[in-house]
This record gives structure tokens, sequence and C-alpha cells, in this order.
């Protein structure tokens, strides 16, 4: 079965803190994508990064980085000296045999 | 990166009327798209798959005669709502299949959602 987990429903942070978004899949396939997006109060999910199962290297874009795990199923986010503009519901997702599997969603309220 | 639309972004309608709701792929030409809802505070469900040129394929649980997909083009996708009822009012959500340019680089778009109320 696919399965993608989100256990943190909410999250709030002051503005400047690191945060560490989690998410944790399951599949029996060898061969899948996993997602991050961000979907902000207007609705529109926004693209954030996608890794194929085969690549576990950790990626870093400006203050966004992931954590890819095969051996833990884990696919972990972290926002470094985050920002009021992060706050938002944002989805990890597993994509394989041709679907999407959506978790939960976490939201992220940024304080300043 | 690649632009999915939808339109429109809000519809508010009457019980009983249908309600269209279409789905394009501006930049790319998308094979599969797919059909999610959302209702407040949750995630996404997927609804059903859209095929270019064949019949959707529809999750378990969603009506095929309420939720009528047709994929009628590789850029254009469209779902009808028919005779909506007040439970039918949610935040409809498209995608639309990229496979990129080579292995691995299979990416999905996201519209921009459709907002239904249905009185």
């Amino acid at each position: 079965a696919q399965k993608v987990t989100q256990a943190q429903t909410e999250i709030s942070v002051v503005e400047k803190e690191d945060v560490t978004l989690d998410c944790v899949y399951e599949t029996r396939d060898t061969t899948y994508y996993l997602f991050w997006y961000k979907q902000p109060p207007s609705g529109e999910l926004v693209f954030l990064i996608r890794r194929n199962s085969f690549d576990e290297q950790n990626e870093i874009s400006g203050r966004y980085s992931w954590n890819f795990q095969k051996s833990t199923s884990s696919f972990n986010f972290t926002i470094t000296a985050s920002q009021v503009v992060d706050s938002a519901v944002y989805f990890c997702a597993l994509f394989n045999f041709n679907k999407f599997y959506f978790g939960s969603g976490t939201k992220l309220n940024v304080k300043p | 990166g690649a632009v999915v639309s939808q339109h429109p972004s809000r519809v508010i309608c009457k019980s009983g009327t249908s309600v269209k709701i279409e789905c394009r792929s501006l930049d790319f030409q998308a094979t599969t798209m797919f059909w999610y809802r959302q209702f407040p505070k949750q995630s996404l469900m997927l609804m059903a798959t859209s095929n270019e040129g064949s019949k959707a394929t529809y999750e378990q649980g969603v009506e095929k005669d309420k939720f009528l997909i047709n994929h009628a083009s590789l850029t254009l996708s469209t779902l009808t709502v028919t005779s909506a009822h007040p439970e039918d009012s949610s935040f409809y959500i498209c995608s639309a299949r990229n496979r990129g340019e080579g292995v691995f680089q299979e990416t999905q778009y996201f519209g921009p959602g459709t907002r239904l109320l249905v009185l």
C-alpha cells in the first residue's frame, strides 16, 4: 500500500527560527517520486521539489533544504530562518503507479 | 515551470444546475490529467485520472455520472459536476502530468483550483 504520513498537523514558530517538516512514506515499489508542495491561503499548490527514488542526494535551495533517507523512508523539509511569507500548508506527496498520494499536510504559522 | 490554468476560479450556482470546470496545460502537452477535491483544512483527494482520448478512471466512491470528465485534447480536460447539490461544494484542483525531457524528469503541475459553492 502507498501512504504518506505527516505527523505534524500544525507548527508555530517565530520569524527567523528554523523549522523542519516531517514526512514518512510507505511503498513497495522501488521506483517512485517524492514531492513537496506549498499551499498558501489562496489555495494554489506551489511545486517545491521532486526527488526520484534513486537519488538520495540532499538538496538545498536558498533557505529550503530537503533530507531524503530511504533507510527510514523519510523525506523531511527544513526551512532555515523562517519568514512570515512561509506561512502556508505544506504537503508531502508520493507518486507511483500513476497516482499521487498526499500526506495530510502540515500547517506552518510563522509569527513576526 | 510549466503552467496549468483552471477556469473558472470561483463559481456559485443553484442546486440542480450543472457546472463545468476547465483545466488547461498552457505550455506542454499532457496525456494525463488528474482531478482532486479538497475539503477545508483537509488533504487532496484524488477523484479521477483523465487520459486523452479515452475514458477517465475514477477512484472508488466517486460517482461517474455525477462527475463527468472529458479529456478532449492534449491540453484540455473538463470536469462537469452534474445536478450539483450543496454537498458538492468544495475546492476542485486539477493537475497535468508532464513527462519531461528525460528519465526521472517527470513532474506534475497543479492548477490554481476552482472554488465551487452550491446554494
